[in-house]
């Protein structure tokens, strides 16, 4: 049969506003994550990643939060910039499974200048 | 320093064929991962090599198949194409164990008409 689209939650937020996005994982034994960037037409883009062990990671501009009770993750962009528009993925990958990563399926960041 | 390539960057082919995708990975990286990208299912995992010996498969038909050559290079095969294979695959690559540098290529567009 025809396959429907993903709804992909939505997130529009005003230049220079702080952004938080967040993601529910799906398996408690996952020990090590990452936030993507997504652009049209592109490749995901590496932003941040967090392993198990901590409940928090800061970058450039941005923090991600991880919350194993309620296997949560958030991704905290400060200082919105329209070159952040893009769709944003969390992924999750379990202990001794090499590079098989579980994606989350996305938010889409729109910045309104 | 080159990203990850992948080649061809477009392709339309006819259903009952098949396809062969390329993928070099960066210099020095020697893991190699598979993903298929659709609105409907989102970014889903194929397969992983590692030293030319596949590591990881995801719950995909044995229509898809992978290699992996002894430059790190792969290539991914699909025969006997299906309308739903129509999809963004996107290649990965990492220096080895422990997700380290884990980069994605911009993907190649197969349509199946």
């Amino acid at each position: 049969g025809e396959s429907v689209g993903l709804h992909l939650p939505t997130l529009s937020v005003q230049e220079g506003d702080n952004s938080i996005i967040n993601c529910a994982y799906s398996n408690s034994a996952s020990d090590y994550f990452i936030w993507y960037k997504q652009e049209s037409g592109k490749g995901p883009q590496f932003i941040i990643d967090i392993r198990s062990n901590m409940d928090k990671r800061q970058g450039q501009r941005v923090t991600v939060l991880l919350n194993k009770t309620v296997k949560h993750l958030s991704l905290q962009i400060a200082a919105t910039q329209p070159g952040d528009s893009a769709v944003y993925f969390c992924a999750e990958t379990l202990p001794n499974t090499g590079n098989q990563f579980y994606f989350g399926t996305g938010t889409s960041l729109t910045v309104i200048p | 320093k080159a990203g990850v390539t992948q080649t061809p960057r477009y392709l339309i082919k006819t259903r009952g064929q098949q396809v062969t995708l390329s993928c070099s990975p960066i210099s020095g990286h020697r893991s190699v991962s598979w993903y298929q990208q659709t609105p409907g299912q989102g970014l889903q995992f194929l397969f992983e090599y590692f030293s030319e010996t596949q590591r990881n498969k995801g719950n995909f038909p044995g229509r898809f198949s992978g290699r992996q050559f002894s430059n790190s290079r792969s290539e991914m095969n699909v025969s006997t194409l299906e309308l739903g294979d129509s999809a963004l695959y996107l290649c990965a690559s990492s220096l080895a164990n422990g997700h380290y540098g884990y980069t994605f290529g911009s993907g190649t567009r197969l349509t199946v008409v």
